[in-house]
C-alpha cells in the first residue's frame, strides 16, 4: 500500500514568514499534484510534478518533486492571509491512476 | 466554467437510515470518485467509477454503495447509516486520456454528513 505522509499537520504564522510543507513516502510516484482547500470548498489543483527533481513556481508558491519521486515540498515566501487554508499532497500510484492524499497542513496566516 | 455538485451541502440522519449522496458533473467526464475527509486522516477514496455503470472499490468501501446509471452522475449509499460514517464526503471527477498522472481532479463542494 502506498502511503504518503504529510508534515507539519499544523501550522501558524505571521504574515510576511516563509514556510516549508513536505510530502514523503517509501514508493515511488508517477507524478505528484498539490491541492488547495479553503473552508466549505473542495479541494483545487495547484500544481502537477511529473519529473523527478523538478521544480515548479506559482507566483510565492515553489512546489518540488524528490530526484527519486518519492517525496515533494512545497515553499511558500513572505506569506499572506490569502494563503490561509488546507494543503494536501496526493500521489498518483503508479499502477492505478489513483490519487493518494497525504493527511493534509492546515495553514493559518495571521495579518 | 467547470462544475461538480453535490446534492446537499449538510444532512443529519439517524442510525440505521439508508442514505444517498448525489453528484453531478457538466464537464463530461469518464471518470468519478467518492471520498471522505476526516481531520489528521486526509482524504480517502471510498468507490470510484471508469464509465457508466462501471465501478470499483476504493480503500475504505465497508458499508458503502454506488450507483453510476447516467454518465453525468454518480451516487454514493450508505445502506445503513452508522455513527462512524459521520463524516465530510467529496466527490470528484476526472477526464481521461493521456498520460494519468497530468489530469486534474475537480472536486465538488462536500456534503458534510451527521449519523445520530
Amino acid at each position: 500500500t502506498q502511503l504518503l505522509e504529510q508534515s507539519p499537520q499544523f501550522l501558524s504564522i505571521q504574515e510576511g514568514e516563509n514556510l516549508t510543507v513536505y510530502c514523503n513516502s517509501s514508493s515511488v510516484f508517477s507524478s505528484l499534484q498539490w491541492y488547495r482547500q479553503e473552508p466549505g470548498e473542495g479541494p483545487v489543483l495547484l500544481v502537477t510534478v511529473v519529473t523527478g527533481g523538478e521544480v515548479k513556481k506559482l507566483k510565492r508558491l515553489t512546489f518540488q518533486f524528490g530526484d527519486a519521486r518519492k517525496d515533494s515540498s512545497l515553499h511558500i515566501t513572505a506569506a499572506q492571509p490569502g494563503d490561509t487554508g488546507l494543503y494536501l499532497c496526493a500521489g498518483v500510484g503508479s499502477n492505478t491512476g489513483k490519487l493518494i492524499f497525504g493527511q493534509g497542513t492546515t495553514l493559518q496566516v495571521k495579518p | 466554467d467547470v462544475k461538480v455538485t453535490q446534492s446537499s451541502r449538510y444532512l443529519v440522519k439517524r442510525t440505521g437510515e439508508k442514505v444517498f449522496l448525489e453528484c453531478v458533473q457538466d464537464m463530461d467526464h469518464e471518470n468519478m470518485f467518492w471520498y471522505r475527509q476526516d481531520p489528521g486522516l486526509g482524504l480517502r477514496l471510498i468507490y470510484f467509477s471508469y464509465d457508466v455503470k462501471m465501478k470499483e472499490k476504493g480503500d475504505i468501501p465497508e458499508g458503502y454503495s454506488v450507483s453510476r446509471e447516467k454518465k453525468e452522475r454518480f451516487s454514493l449509499i450508505l445502506e445503513s447509516a452508522s455513527t462512524n460514517q459521520t463524516s465530510m464526503y467529496l466527490c470528484a471527477s476526472r477526464m481521461t486520456g493521456g498520460p494519468t498522472g497530468y489530469n486534474e481532479q475537480f472536486f465538488g463542494p462536500g456534503t458534510r454528513l451527521t449519523v445520530l
